[in-house]
């Protein structure tokens, strides 16, 4: 089973800035690659997946990067709406299951 | 626009099994989509439980598969799940999505969730 790890686990940003989160990856995820984001009390929303596309409806200000076992989510000129956890999952490897990190909580500064 | 609801018992008691059903609304479930169930703790976050095609095909996740089954009925256009033996352990939030592709494992659809709490 492929872990994931993100970092940080908690960061502060203030509204309008840039923040960039990571997740690293126990093995190479040939670019397999999600993202997530969860508010409290809702369901995760895919935002990101193929390590850069993304998702029908996702605003241009979320963009993700990466290869390999390194992935990157960059999120510029964070708005008001923004604030949450973010989730990573890979869905490499076959069989299943597909798995995913622990989560970064993006927070108000 | 298709929506998913899960619904099942709020409560089960340990050793019993958790049986939930996800409705598939707006839309037809014979599609090129896995039909999934994850779940949601604050001690193992969120963990992918397994998926069902619609012809009947499944794949579970390791840590599970002696306890679970998964079942589609297609003329409610709905799917099940069944966690026997339950534990504490299996307290979380459960949710049903929609796998985006054959190949595509990732989750564009998600149903609201629904809590279950494995309780005495």
């Amino acid at each position: 089973e492929i872990t994931l790890t993100q970092s940080p686990a908690t960061v502060s940003v203030s509204p309008g800035e840039s923040v960039t989160l990571s997740c690293r990856a126990s093995r190479n995820l040939n670019n397999y690659v999600a993202w997530y984001q969860q508010k409290v009390g809702q369901a995760p929303r895919l935002l990101i997946f193929g390590a850069s596309t993304r998702a029908v409806g996702v605003p241009v200000r979320f963009s993700g990067g990466g290869s390999g076992t390194e992935f990157t989510l960059t999120i510029s000129s964070l708005q008001s709406e923004d604030f949450g956890i973010y989730y990573c999952q890979q869905y490499n490897n076959w069989p299943p299951p597909w798995t995913f990190g622990q989560g970064t909580k993006v927070e108000v500064k | 626009q298709v929506q998913l609801q899960e619904s099942g018992p709020g409560l089960v008691r340990p050793s019993g099994t958790l049986s939930l059903t996800c409705v598939v609304s707006g839309g037809s479930m014979i599609t090129d989509n896995w039909w999934s169930w994850l779940r949601q703790s604050p001690d193992k976050g969120l963990e992918w439980i397994g998926e069902i095609f619609h012809s009947g095909s499944t794949n579970f996740n390791p840590s599970l598969r002696s306890r679970l089954t998964m079942s589609m009925d297609r003329s409610r256009n709905q799917f099940s799940m069944n966690l026997t033996s339950v534990t504490a352990a299996d307290t979380a939030i459960y949710y049903c999505a929609r796998g985006e592709g054959i190949v595509l494992m990732v989750y564009g659809l998600w149903g609201p969730g629904h809590l279950v709490t494995v309780s005495s």
